[in-house]
């Protein structure tokens, strides 16, 4: 699975959209890109996941550049609730070990 | 509500008592995972299982065993636990068929003494 690169800390305001970046240069083509969050020591929580469309859920956007290497998730309106660790996985859909290598991730702050 | 339930969520043992940590789902799903998570290393995977009866080791299953009896359930053994078990343990389920948008347990804070 392509390893991923996230920067380690961001902060945000509250109310403003956070764009949380990923490098990810060595994906191949079968492999998706998946985030996670973790909030304090519960138990990751699936955001979104995408191949090559931009993709849109109830709780963020993800962005892929057309060369696949790198994309953004975007949480457009960031509360208090969304500080948290976010974890940018790529894997092959078709993995045998169902394996999420997390990273360090991104700890995201949103200030009042 | 669907979701994974891990027991107990703390546990403090001593060296060598065997235990057992439960974790059962409820959305029907096929596959099952267990992580630790430390300080410094982030998450690891310790076993899976793709299907009843069928379980492979992770990236770090020395000292612990599974098992897949039933669907819903995938306990995590520790048959002589040592403080090096000391950690933040999570059950995962998921659809299956290569498809992990994974449900994560709540987790549990086991530390071993």
């Amino acid at each position: 699975d392509a390893k991923t690169t996230q920067p380690t800390s961001m902060d945000c305001a509250e109310g403003r959209a956070a764009n949380l970046p990923c490098n990810h240069s060595t994906i191949s083509g079968n492999e998706y890109v998946y985030w996670y969050r973790q909030i304090h020591s519960q138990g990751p929580q699936y955001i979104i996941h995408g191949l090559k469309n931009n993709e849109t859920n109830e709780m963020a956007s993800l962005i892929i550049t057309e060369d696949r290497k790198s994309s953004t998730l975007i949480l457009p309106h960031a509360t208090l609730r969304d500080t948290a660790v976010y974890y940018c996985i790529v894997r092959s859909y078709s993995s045998n070990t169902g394996k999420l290598i997390f990273g360090q991730g991104t700890t995201l702050q949103v200030k009042p | 509500e669907a979701q994974v339930t891990q027991n107990p969520r703390y546990l403090i043992t001593v060296t060598g008592k065997k235990l057992t940590v439960t974790c059962s789902q409820n959305m029907n799903h096929e596959y099952m995972s267990w992580y630790r998570q430390d300080p410094g290393l982030g998450l690891r995977q310790i076993y899976y299982s793709m299907n009843v009866e069928v379980t492979d080791k992770g990236d770090v299953p020395e000292g612990y065993k599974v098992s897949r009896k039933e669907k819903r359930n995938f306990p995590l053994i520790l048959e002589s636990p040592s403080p090096n078990q000391t950690s933040l343990y999570f059950c995962a389920s998921g659809p299956g068929g290569g498809r992990t948008e994974a449900f994560f347990g709540q987790g549990t804070r086991l530390t071993v003494v």
